[in-house]
């Protein structure tokens, strides 16, 4: 079994809806959880994170923990066609910030 | 303030062949990461180092070796080139005061013959 589990896709979706997208992983110990953006042949940029459970809104963006169930999750409302990029879910492991990444999953936002 | 790059971009190499990427960071981190990418694995961590002189293995550090002879500077080598290492490679950065940021690099795209 993975640590770290994410459906790849591709997601497609219209402009305007509400994107929901997933991981789930396996070690109860992890605290820090990120999602991060990644555009087509760029380099992945941290979009949110979140230090234990609960909830945290930036904007369109809102990442969610729970850790009873071990599932994170981003929501993007009003999705536009910016957003169309790989997200990436990621978790600290162990020391020195070293992350594990799920598979990344594939959104396209279409006008 | 350029942030992370890496050079170069883009390579192919032939099987058997040797080749360095350069991942350089302006930001004063002290930690560094090597990770590559292939499709639908996500990225995997190869090797990091902690500080300057100081290496350690990742997930998967097999043929690949590692130097930090400068806190900026973070070499990968690749001694003898196989077709499985065909990736895409990144690197990051990271500072010991914020756990949850990593800055990476632009990417080099490596295709092995």
């Amino acid at each position: 079994q993975k640590e770290v589990e994410q459906d790849p896709g591709p997601l497609s979706v219209p402009e305007g809806a509400i994107v929901s997208l997933n991981c789930t992983y396996s070690n109860s110990a992890f605290q820090y959880f990120m999602w991060y953006r990644q555009y087509s042949r760029k380099g992945p940029e941290l979009l949110m994170y979140t230090y234990s459970s609960g909830n945290k809104e930036d904007g369109r963006f809102t990442a969610q923990v729970d850790k009873s169930s071990k599932y994170i999750s981003l929501f993007i409302r009003d999705s536009q066609p910016s957003d169309s990029a790989t997200y990436l879910c990621a978790l600290v492991s162990g020391g020195y910030n070293k992350l594990i990444f799920g598979a990344g999953t594939r959104l396209a936002v279409h006008p | 303030n350029a942030g992370v790059t890496q050079t170069p971009k883009f390579r192919v190499l032939k099987t058997g062949q040797s080749m360095t990427l350069l991942c350089a960071q302006d930001m004063n981190h002290e930690y560094m990461y090597w990770y590559r990418q292939d499709p639908g694995m996500g990225l995997r961590l190869i090797h990091y180092s902690v500080g300057e002189g100081t290496t350690a293995k990742g997930e998967v550090p097999d043929g690949y070796n590692v130097s930090r002879l400068k806190k900026q500077n973070f070499l990968l080598g690749l001694e003898s080139a196989a077709p499985s290492q065909t990736s895409v490679y990144f690197c990051a950065s990271g500072s010991t005061q914020r756990t949850e940021t990593q800055y990476f690099g632009p990417g080099t795209r490596l295709l092995v013959l």
